[in-house]
């Protein structure tokens, strides 16, 4: 199995644009998914298939790709957006993989 | 509204088995695939399991295979996991959660999560 690998902390004021990377080997070829994370719930999808937002996403929410990684921008971020943030994909051989996570905080 | 509830976490001591079970509702369960992702306190995401919607396929991560059994009953709206021997590392919060899909397609992510139930593995 592979890895995806994002940097640990984000920080920035709101109405700032925050970008969180992911990088991983077999990104060219898979698609990423991102989801958000608060304290004590369940996970939420945020992007899906590199860049496409689910129904009821905001649009300040957008991602990225280019060769081995991905991005995740929020822009105009918000006191609310601050959480964990996971990429994610899914190999060949039929195996899922997370990142290790990103915590973004609102300054 | 479409719903997963997990349970059957508990303690338990080292070497034994538990069985987590997930039971769904709001949607046409056997319309898609199942997975469980865990989530050791304090600790990143860690994808466990995963099974199609016929049962026809069925992935682990290396970290459980050979000890834990992903299944299905969709005459029941339920997905189930066999835990057997259970290690100090596999402490941790168990997810159910449905694969997405839009319109169009089905993708390998996951739009639906329980809201999990814990399982501690401790002597």
């Amino acid at each position: 199995s592979y890895e995806l690998t994002q940097p640990p902390s984000v920080s920035v004021s709101p109405g700032q644009t925050a970008r969180i990377t992911c990088s991983g080997d077999a990104l060219p070829k898979r698609f990423a998914y991102w989801y958000q994370q608060k304290p004590g719930q369940a996970p939420v999808l945020v992007i899906y298939k590199d860049s496409e937002r689910p129904s009821g996403i905001p649009e300040r929410f957008s991602g990225s790709s280019s060769g081995t990684t991905v991005t995740l921008t929020i822009s105009g971020v918000q006191a609310e957006d601050e959480a964990d943030y996971y990429c994610q994909s899914a190999d060949s051989s039929g195996t899922w993989v997370f990142g290790g996570g990103t915590k973004l905080t609102v300054l | 509204e479409v719903q997963l509830v997990e349970s059957g976490g508990g303690l338990v001591q080292p070497g034994r088995s538990l069985r987590l079970s997930c039971a769904a509702s709001g949607f046409t369960f056997d319309d898609y695939a199942m997975h469980w992702v865990r989530q050791a306190p304090g600790k990143g995401l860690e994808w466990v399991s995963g099974i199609s919607w016929n049962s026809d396929s069925i992935a682990y991560a290396d970290s459980v295979k050979g000890r834990f059994t992903i299944s299905r009953d969709n005459a029941k709206n339920s997905l189930y996991l066999q835990m057997n021997s259970l290690r100090a590392e596999d402490t941790a919060f168990y997810y159910c959660a449905k694969v997405y899909c839009s319109t169009t397609s089905c993708f390998d992510a996951f739009d639906v999560w329980g809201q999990g139930t814990m399982v501690t593995v401790s002597s």
